[in-house]
């Protein structure tokens, strides 16, 4: 299963935007990039994922690199309630039930 | 809709008791995982169905851990013989049909004690 790399923590303060990196440099073409957040005492939550173009919903913006070796999640204003562990996660390639491997994710301080 | 539901929330045990953890996945969602997070890791696979068809077992620790969905919805992961190493949260994720983007939905999890 092709692995991520990402930064074990990040400080954000509240009201900015936080960008968090995510290196995937042996993603295969049919892998999806996938984004989870883990709060604390609960589990992991859906962020948003992407193939090849740049995604945005409700929660966050997904920018996939042009050869998709890397990609950044960008919350837009930081709140309190975004301090969590962020997992950035390929899915879908050489994996037929899809399971999903988490590395140790990137722990996101905000600050007030 | 209702999301993904765990029983129980806590559960302490003795050295050597058997525990039975309980998922109720969201309706329709023919995929579910059991992974296992000890503190301060990210979760681990343990298990896959797809319906009633346990198609992977390939992350499951040990023979005293064991999972079942007989009827294709509610799944249970069974622990005999509790270890101390046992102790951790275990958490249950299902999926819908299809085949991307392989989007999983998770319970909050059955914090597990071993004594």
């Amino acid at each position: 299963d092709a692995k991520t790399t990402q930064p074990n923590s990040m400080e954000s303060n509240e009201e900015e935007p936080v960008h968090l990196p995510c290196n995937h440099s042996t993603i295969s073409g049919t892998d999806y990039i996938h984004w989870y957040r883990q709060l604390p005492s609960q589990g992991p939550e859906y962020v948003i994922h992407g193939l090849t173009s740049n995604v945005n919903n409700r929660m966050a913006s997904l920018a996939i690199a042009e050869d998709r070796k890397s990609s950044t999640l960008i919350l837009h204003r930081a709140t309190l309630r975004d301090a969590a562990v962020y997992y950035c996660i390929l899915t879908g390639g050489s994996s037929n039930t899809g399971k999903l491997i988490f590395g140790q994710g990137t722990t996101l301080q905000v600050k007030p | 809709g209702a999301g993904v539901s765990q029983s129980p929330r806590y559960k302490v045990a003795k050295r050597g008791q058997d525990v039975a953890l309980r998922c109720d996945p969201i309706s329709g969602h023919v995929s579910l995982f059991w992974y296992q997070q000890a503190l301060g890791q990210g979760p681990e696979f343990l298990t896959y169905f797809q319906n009633e068809a346990q198609l992977d077992k390939s992350g499951l620790p040990s023979d005293r851990f064991f999972a079942e969905r007989p009827e294709g919805s509610v799944s249970t992961l069974k622990i005999q013989r509790t270890q101390q190493e046992d102790s951790a949260v275990y958490l249950c994720a299902s999926r819908p049909p299809g085949s991307r983007p392989m989007t999983q939905y998770f319970g909050p999890g059955t914090r597990l004690l071993v004594l």
